[in-house]
């Protein structure tokens, strides 16, 4: 069964660069036709899709972050990797990892357990 | 403000049935597949219903979803205590280069 773990810094400053990478463990980041997302929820608010890949290295971006996120991925060590830069205190959120499919055609079925990050001096 | 419209709240009594609703566009939920989710407080979400219908292993035969043009609903009866959580839907959406949508939430009591 597919687990995902996210790890990072969980206090990043204003301006700088968020970077939070999501371990893949009981499969592999290659097999099958599945998008590696990441999605994140602010304090007390709703989710929102930031972007996902393939194992090819292929990406979505949601268009209002698009200009700020990188999502990347590594085969050899089975994980993948976002960086959102220029944060601010809008950025604070629960960062979640999860498998996806193409187009988001079957759903997001597996969930990492959210990493918090908080953006302040 | 989310691209998905869904009701802040929601509220029944336990055996009851409740409708949470889904409102959205051409661009994503008339033309692709709605799925919900079920977040429990302090949880990740969890993959209730995927492709507008269908159950994914182990979620109760109680939940239900529909999809009828732009919107789309989430159907739980026989409605329990453990029932009490955040629901969301989500789609695809085609405009630009494509990108998942979310509602905004709606919180469910049991009363």
């Amino acid at each position: 069964q597919v687990q995902l773990q996210e790890s990072g810094p969980g206090l990043v400053k204003p301006s700088q660069t968020l970077s939070l990478t999501c371990t893949v463990s009981g499969g592999s980041i290659s097999s099958g036709n599945y998008y590696w997302s990441w999605i994140r929820q602010p304090p007390g608010k709703g989710l929102e899709w930031m972007g996902y890949i393939y194992y090819s290295g292929s990406t979505d971006y949601n268009p209002s972050l698009k200009s700020r996120v990188t999502i990347s991925v590594d085969t050899s060590k089975n994980l993948f990797s976002l960086r959102l830069s220029s944060v601010t205190a809008a950025d604070t959120a629960v960062y979640y990892c999860a498998r996806d499919s193409l187009k988001g055609y079957y759903g997001v079925d597996v969930w990492g357990q959210g990493t918090t990050v908080t953006v302040s001096s | 403000q989310s691209v998905l419209t869904q009701p802040p709240s929601a509220s029944g009594t336990p055996g009851q049935r409740v409708t949470i609703s889904c409102s959205g566009s051409s661009s994503n939920i008339g033309s692709n597949t709605v799925h919900w989710y079920q977040q429990l407080p302090g949880t990740a979400p969890k993959l209730l219903i995927y492709s507008n219908n269908q159950r994914p292993s182990g979620v109760p035969d109680r939940f239900s979803g529909s999809k009828s043009g732009t919107s789309a609903s989430l159907a739980i009866s026989g409605l329990q205590s453990e029932d009490e959580a955040d629901y969301y839907c989500a789609a695809w959406d085609d405009s630009l280069n494509g990108f998942v949508v979310f509602g905004g939430g709606t919180k469910l009591t049991v009363l």
